[in-house]
C-alpha cells in the first residue's frame, strides 16, 4: 500500500502566521491528493482535491501544491477557526488508497 | 441535498462479526464514477481508509483488512452495507462512510458511528 507521512506531527503557530504541511507519498500518487481539516468532534472537511484545487466554499488562504510523492498544503494568514487537525489523503486507482497520520496546528 | 448515515451496533463481542449499513440519498451509486467508501477513526487516532466500492460494482479493500472485510451494496435501497468478521478491542472506532465522485475529494460524510469491541 502507499504509505503517506506528514510533516511535522505538531505546528505551533500564532494567528496572522503561515502553516505550511507536508505530505510524502511512497510512490508516485501523480495529483490525486486531497487534504482536509477536522475539527474536535466533528467529520473532516475536504480542502483541496487533485494536489492544488479548491473545494466548494474553501477560502484562498488554504493553498495546495505538488505532484508525484511530494505534496504541500499552505494556510496563509492563519484565522482562529483554522487550528485543528489536517490529513493527506491518495486517491490512485491501485494500490489501494491511504490517509496520512495527521498534522495537527495548534495555537502557540 | 447528498446526506450519509451510517447505522448498527454500538457493542460488538470480540470474535463476532460487525456489520454496518450506511443509508444514502441525494444521489445514485449507479452513475458512472460514482464511489462509497468506509473510514475508520480509533479514539484520538487518525483516520484509516478501508475500503470502497465503485458505481460498477467494483471493490477495492485494505491490505491490512482484506482478508476480514466485505462492502456490498443495494442500489435499490440507496445502501452501503460493511461486514467486518472476527473483530478485536483494536476495531474500536468511530466508522464513517463518505460519497466519493468521479472528481474531487470525499465530498460527503455521515455523521459517524462509534462502534465499541469489548467482552
Amino acid at each position: 500500500d502507499i504509505v503517506l507521512t506528514q510533516s511535522p506531527a505538531t505546528l505551533s503557530l500564532s494567528p496572522g502566521e503561515r502553516a505550511t504541511l507536508s505530505c510524502r507519498a511512497s510512490q508516485s500518487v501523480s495529483t490525486y491528493l486531497a487534504w482536509y481539516q477536522q475539527k474536535p468532534g466533528q467529520t473532516p472537511r475536504l480542502l483541496i482535491y487533485d494536489a492544488s484545487k479548491r473545494a466548494t466554499g474553501i477560502p484562498a488562504r488554504f493553498s495546495g501544491s505538488g505532484s508525484g510523492t511530494d505534496f504541500t498544503l499552505t494556510i496563509s494568514n492563519l484565522e482562529p477557526e483554522d487550528f485543528a487537525v489536517y490529513y493527506c489523503h491518495q486517491r490512485n486507482n491501485w494500490p489501494p488508497w491511504s490517509f496520512g497520520q495527521g498534522t495537527r496546528v495548534e495555537i502557540k | 441535498q447528498v446526506t450519509l448515515k451510517e447505522s448498527g451496533p454500538a457493542l460488538v463481542r470480540p470474535t463476532q462479526t460487525l456489520t454496518l449499513t450506511c443509508t444514502f440519498s441525494g444521489f445514485s451509486l449507479t452513475t458512472s464514477g460514482m464511489r462509497v467508501s468506509w473510514i475508520r477513526q480509533p479514539p484520538g487516532k487518525a483516520l484509516e481508509w478501508l475500503g470502497r466500492i465503485d458505481w460498477d460494482d467494483d471493490k477495492i479493500y485494505s491490505t491490512s483488512l482484506k482478508t476480514r472485510l466485505t462492502i456490498s451494496k443495494d442500489t435499490s435501497k440507496n445502501q452501503v452495507v460493511l461486514a467486518l468478521t472476527n473483530v478485536d478491542p483494536v476495531d474500536t472506532a468511530t466508522y464513517y462512510c463518505a460519497r466519493i465522485p468521479a472528481t474531487g475529494g470525499i465530498d460527503y460524510w455521515g455523521q459517524g458511528i462509534l462502534v465499541t469491541v469489548s467482552s
